[in-house]
């Protein structure tokens, strides 16, 4: 079956990294996504990674992925207040197939 | 960058009234567009696939005909809550694909509506 789950609360101090987790169960997927929204927003592509990757990073974002475990996450170098908002994955299977998304973790930057 | 915009942004109606939400991708043809349903504090639940110049293809439990989707060109899909009812009162989403090369395969979204039914 499809399912994608994370954390749905992370507090961090400001300056410090945060590290959102995310499991999957589909081994077929072929991208797997990290999106930020905003209050009232549409969802924001931040970063993907394909599944034949280990890591990939992008400024202060870096994301692991242990394909064996079937574990995302992703880490945000010196977190901001910029920064709080909700981060979901998502995993697809690439083409036109839909995007499966976890429930979202929340993430509160405070000074 | 690509860009989607949703219209309106929010909208108030009342019982029994439909309302019809409009998806445009401003900068590029999306051949598929996607119609996502969000409740608050949960994740986004996919309603249907909207292919342009086909039939929509709905989520299993989503009903095709108060939901009704409409993709007529490559730049603009809608969705029409007929009959709404306060339990529609949700945040409504789209996202249009666009093929961005190898390794991408990006949905991109649009802001969201916010439709509240009294």
């Amino acid at each position: 079956g499809e399912d994608v789950e994370q954390s749905l609360f992370l507090s961090v101090r400001e300056g410090d990294s945060s590290v959102i987790n995310c499991t999957y169960t589909d081994s077929s997927s072929t991208y797997l996504y990290w999106y930020k929204q905003e209050p009232g927003a549409g969802l924001q592509l931040l970063t993907y990674i394909f599944s034949n990757m280990d890591m990939k990073q992008d400024q202060r974002l870096t994301v692991l992925l242990n394909k064996k475990d079937k574990h995302l996450s992703l880490r945000i170098a010196d977190t901001q207040t910029g920064d709080s908002a909700i981060y979901f994955c998502a995993e697809s299977k690439g083409g036109y197939n839909k995007l499966i998304f976890g429930a979202g973790t929340r993430l509160a930057v405070h000074p | 960058g690509a860009v989607v915009s949703q219209h309106p942004s929010w909208v108030i109606c009342k019982s029994g009234t439909s309302v019809k939400i409009e998806c445009r991708s401003l900068d590029f043809q999306a051949t598929t567009m996607f119609w996502y349903r969000q409740f608050p504090k949960q994740s986004l639940m996919l309603m249907a696939t909207s292919n342009e110049g086909s039939k929509a293809t709905y989520e299993q439990g989503v009903e095709k005909d108060k939901f009704l989707i409409n993709h007529a060109s490559l730049t603009l899909s809608t969705l029409t809550v007929t009959s709404a009812h306060p339990e529609d009162s949700s945040f409504y989403i789209c996202s249009a694909f666009r093929l961005a090369g190898e390794g991408s395969n990006e949905q991109f979204f649009g802001p969201g509506t916010r439709l509240t039914v009294l």
